[in-house]
């Protein structure tokens, strides 16, 4: 089974300039999040998708950020304009129903510098 | 509000020593969930264990045991003759009904050969 998929795996920016990052979830999963961890620290939720409609966004910083799920499956996380803080590991997760227990699956990550 | 602290930011052992990982919670929620996951070099997170807080057993999956104990609110996890591959950051996580998972800062293990 193919795991949850993430591009880029690094990217380095300067401060102001837009940056997109994708994730494809495991097949089938219907929850999809987006964490940023950043250098020492554990990941925060940015955003939960349910299928393609948004569950929780509240610590997303909305004037930067935005996220979409179109179709309920791929979703692109894109920050724009850049700020130095923004440097940090952009994870994202899976998981099959939504339970809030359920086990999450994670990708990689996408490694962001912002200089 | 909710709150998981892991004190060790890193432990180093030599290969074949046993280790244990400290993970201390905070909420005022009666129903909740505790998590291990580890994070290998290569970046993605990996599930260990999860645990109700109506569920008190210990548990034990191979090398690897947890030690739930409520009175303290404390939630350990052991390694029983660490190798090189256990060398990751481990992360243990709270998850309530009214609120998102929130994870520690992490403790990073360093087994040595």
């Amino acid at each position: 089974e193919a795991g949850v998929a993430q591009s880029p795996r690094y990217k380095i920016i300067e401060k102001r300039q837009s940056v997109a990052f994708w994730c494809n979830p495991i097949s089938g999963h219907a929850t999809l999040y987006w964490y940023q961890q950043i250098l020492g620290q554990g990941p925060k939720l940015l955003i939960q998708f349910q299928n393609n409609g948004v569950v929780d966004d509240s610590q997303l910083p909305k004037d930067r950020f935005s996220a979409e799920r179109l179709k309920g499956v791929d979703s692109t996380l894109k920050i724009q304009p850049a700020k130095l803080e923004d440097s940090a590991v952009y994870l994202c997760a899976s998981s099959g129903t939504g339970f809030l227990n359920e086990k999450l699956f994670f990708g990689s990550g996408t490694q962001l510098s912002v200089l | 509000a909710q709150k998981v602290t892991q004190a060790q930011t890193e432990i180093s052992v030599v290969e074949k020593e046993d280790v244990t990982l400290d993970c201390v919670y905070e909420t005022r929620d009666t129903t909740y969930y505790l998590f291990w996951y580890k994070q290998p070099p290569s970046g993605e997170l990996v599930f260990l264990i999860r645990r109700n807080s109506f569920d008190e057993q210990n548990e034990i999956s191979g090398r690897y045991s947890w030690n739930f104990q409520k009175s303290t609110s404390s939630f350990n996890f052991t390694i029983t003759a660490s190798q090189v591959v256990d060398s990751a950051v481990y992360f243990c996580a709270l998850l309530t009904g009214y609120s998102t998972l929130t994870f520690g800062k992490g403790t990073m293990l360093l087994v040595s050969p």
